[in-house]
């Protein structure tokens, strides 16, 4: 159980273009999904926290214009990269918490992540 | 603010050899802490985790011991196989900060060799 699906697994796009990216949670209710970003040899970085029916909540740095976040149910987010860049090229990563967003000791369960590359 | 240190990979190692990946963290609370591990092409998946000190988690061979005195969380196996190469993520939530932010370590790579 506890299954996260991200769509898809890798793209490539052409600067200037958007992409949106999915996740679902298969087998589970998320009212909170978070969004990773990795970078090569590097670890992974918030960006920010999907609240469903909610506006997201960005970390510092992060711009909400570039990287907007949709959460429209319980079982899907949507990251939306806007006017890419070959500097936006990354892995990102989604997640969710079974249970309560505030259930601190309940694991995160992640996708398998959507490589971008921006050309 | 929280953080998590792991020891620089990569770490490459004869399959049936013992495994140490070293891991401390600083956090203003009481945090949980967790091992993922990341295979390559793939997305994080749990593999340990431990809530209070002197809790040991432990999954597929692996073990962890939550020391509060030393503030560590060192990943062990006794006798690693070629299968177990990934990247091994330290992490943390901590209670103090609402436990929903996740700070990962930057990752160590294990490769083991025939």
């Amino acid at each position: 159980g506890a299954v996260v699906s991200q769509h898809p697994s890798w793209v490539i796009c052409k600067s200037g273009t958007s992409v949106k990216i999915e996740c679902r949670s298969l087998d589970f209710q998320a009212t909170t999904m978070f969004w990773y970003r990795q970078f090569p040899k590097q670890s992974l970085m918030l960006m920010a926290t999907s609240n469903e029916g909610s506006k997201a909540t960005y970390e510092q740095g992060v711009e909400k214009d570039k990287f907007l976040i949709n959460h429209a149910s319980l079982t899907l987010s949507t990251l939306t990269v806007t006017s890419a860049h070959p500097e936006d090229s990354s892995f990102y990563i989604c997640s969710a918490r079974v249970g309560r967003a505030s259930s601190y000791n309940s694991p995160l369960h992640f996708g398998n992540g959507t490589r971008l590359t921006v050309t | 603010g929280d953080s998590v240190t792991q020891m620089e990979g990569p770490v490459t190692l004869s399959e049936e050899a013992f495994l140490t990946i070293n891991c401390t963290y600083t956090a203003t609370g009481y945090p949980s802490l967790f091992w993922y591990v990341q295979y390559p092409g793939e997305g994080l998946q749990l593999l340990l985790k431990a809530t209070k000190a002197d809790d040991k988690g432990s999954n597929k061979g692996f073990e962890a011991t939550y020391r509060k005195e030393t503030t560590s969380f060192h990943l062990e196996k006794g006798s690693v196989q070629v299968s177990d190469s990934a990247v091994y993520f330290c992490a943390l939530t901590d209670r103090g900060g609402g436990g929903n932010k996740l700070t990962f370590g930057t990752g160590t790579q294990l490769k083991v060799e025939l």
